[in-house]
């Protein structure tokens, strides 16, 4: 059990463009997701807490309005880098938890390329 | 803030080689720690984890040991398998925080 799911795995976009990305809880319920990045020989750095129904909390220097994060149900979360461009190039990874104590299971990550 | 720092890799070992894999972190107040593997082309999975002072977490072989003491919660294994090459991650959530920091990652390559 316990698993989580991105899609797509890879997506290729123009700059100027926008990109969905959905992250699913398949066999669970997940109250909280959390949607990282991880840039190359560096760590995971979140970016945003979402609670199924409210608004997500956006980390420090993340910007809200190009990274739009909506979690509509409590087994999907989306995130849509609007107006991409190619320094959002990156490996995007979301992951959920049951509750805010439970462990977080992770979705295999989707991997941005802005041309 | 809190941080986390691991060693640098690649590290590359011989099959049935000793693997230690280095993590200290700086919090406050007690978190909780983890080790997180992620296996070529898949996402992060939670290896081991503890929650208090000398706790010893262990999984696959694995082992790690809170200790608070040093701030340190150091990855090893007795003996390494080809299998084991992958992303390892030290991370820690702090108490009452669902929020979790992570190391930068050290590669690990076995090598047959």
């Amino acid at each position: 059990g316990a698993v989580v799911s991105q899609h797509p795995s890879r997506v290729i976009c123009k700059s100027g463009t926008s990109v969905k990305i959905e992250c699913r809880s398949l066999d669970f319920q997940a109250t909280t997701m959390f949607w990282y990045r991880q840039f190359p020989k560096k760590s995971l750095m979140l970016m945003a807490t979402s609670n199924e129904g409210s608004k997500a909390t956006y980390e420090q220097g993340v910007e809200k309005d190009k990274f739009l994060i909506n979690h509509a149900s409590l087994t999907l979360s989306t995130l849509t880098v609007t107006s991409a461009h190619p320094e959002d190039s990156s490996f995007y990874i979301c992951s959920a938890t049951r509750t805010s104590t439970d462990t977080q299971y992770f979705g295999p990550g989707t991997r941005l390329t802005v041309l | 803030g809190d941080s986390v720092t691991q060693m640098e890799g690649p590290v590359t070992l011989s099959e049935e080689a000793f693997l230690t894999i280095n993590c200290t972190y700086t919090a406050t107040g007690y978190p909780s720690l983890f080790w997180y593997v992620q296996y070529p082309g898949e996402g992060l999975q939670l290896l081991l984890k503890a929650t208090k002072a000398d706790d010893k977490g262990s999984n696959k072989g694995f082992e790690a040991t809170y200790r608070k003491e040093t701030t340190s919660f150091h990855l090893e294994k007795g003996s390494v398998q080809v299998s084991d090459s992958a992303v390892y991650f030290c991370a820690l959530s702090g108490r009452g925080d669902d929020k979790i920091i992570f190391g930068k990652g050290t590669r690990l390559h076995i090598l047959p």
